[in-house]
C-alpha cells in the first residue's frame, strides 16, 4: 500500500530562520512521483513542485530546496532563511508513474509552518 | 480568466437538500478531479475522470454524483446533503505527460468550495 507521512504536525519559526519539512513515504513502485503543495490561509492549493523516482538530485528554486533519498523513502523540503509569506500548511504527495487511468494522489496530512515576525 | 475556477465559493444549505458544486476549467485537460479536505484526514478523492463521459469513483464516493459531458466542466452534486458533508471541496486537473517511459501529470487547484450543512 502507498503511504506518506509527515511527521510534524505544526513548526513554529522566527523570520530568517531556515526550516525543513519532513515527508516520507511508502510504495512498492519502482516508479513513481513525489509532489509538493502549499496551501496558504487564503485556502489554495499550489503546487511546488514534482519529482520523478529516477531522478536523486536536489532541486533549489530560490529559497526554496528539496532533498530526494530514494535510500529512506524521504522527500524533504527545506525553507531557506524564512519569511511570515512563508506561512501555509505544505502537503507531500505520492503517485505512481504508468498507471493507466488510476491518477490517484497519495496525500500526506500536512505540516502547518507559521513564520513569525 | 484561463485556470480553473469553482463556484460557489461559499455555500449553506440543510440536511436533504440537493447541492451541485461547479467547476470550470480552460486548459483542454483531460483529467478532472473532486477532492474534500476535512481537518484530521488530509485530502481525499471523491471522484475523478479521465475524460469526457468517463468517470470513477475515488475514496470517498458514497453521497455524491458526478457527470462531465463536456472537457471542460466536472460538477458534483450532492444528492441528499447531509452534516457530514461538511466539508471544502476542491476541483483539480491534470494532462497526462509522457517523458521518456514515464507517464505521469500534475494537478493544478480551483480555489475550493466551502460547503456547510445545517
Amino acid at each position: 500500500a502507498q503511504k506518506v507521512t509527515q511527521a510534524q504536525t505544526e513548526i513554529s519559526v522566527v523570520e530568517k530562520e531556515d526550516v525543513t519539512l519532513d515527508c516520507v513515504y511508502e510504495t512498492r513502485d519502482t516508479t513513481y512521483y513525489l509532489f509538493w503543495y502549499k496551501q496558504p490561509p487564503s485556502g489554495e492549493l499550489v503546487f511546488l513542485i514534482r519529482r520523478n523516482s529516477f531522478d536523486e538530485q536536489n532541486e533549489i528554486s530560490g529559497r526554496y530546496s528539496w532533498n530526494f533519498q530514494k535510500s529512506t523513502s524521504s522527500f524533504n523540503f527545506t525553507i531557506t532563511a524564512s519569511q511570515v509569506v512563508d506561512s501555509a500548511v505544505y502537503f507531500c504527495a505520492l503517485s505512481g508513474a504508468n498507471a493507466g487511468n488510476n491518477r490517484k494522489l497519495i496525500w500526506g496530512l500536512g505540516t502547518s509552518l507559521a513564520v513569525n515576525p | 480568466d484561463a485556470g480553473i475556477t469553482q463556484s460557489p465559493r461559499y455555500k449553506i444549505t440543510e440536511t436533504g437538500r440537493q447541492v451541485t458544486l461547479m467547476c470550470h476549467q480552460t486548459w483542454s485537460h483531460s483529467y478532472m478531479f473532486w477532492y474534500r479536505q476535512d481537518l484530521g484526514h488530509g485530502l481525499r478523492l471523491i471522484y475523478y475522470s479521465a475524460a469526457a463521459d468517463i468517470t470513477d469513483k475515488g475514496e470517498v464516493p458514497d453521497g455524491y454524483v458526478v457527470s462531465r459531458s463536456k472537457t471542460e466542466n466536472f460538477p458534483l452534486t450532492l444528492e441528499s446533503a447531509t452534516r457530514s458533508q461538511t466539508s471544502v471541496y476542491f476541483c483539480a486537473s491534470s494532462e497526462l505527460t509522457t517523458n521518456a517511459l514515464l507517464e505521469t501529470d500534475t494537478q493544478y487547484f480551483g480555489p475550493g468550495t466551502r460547503l456547510t450543512v445545517l
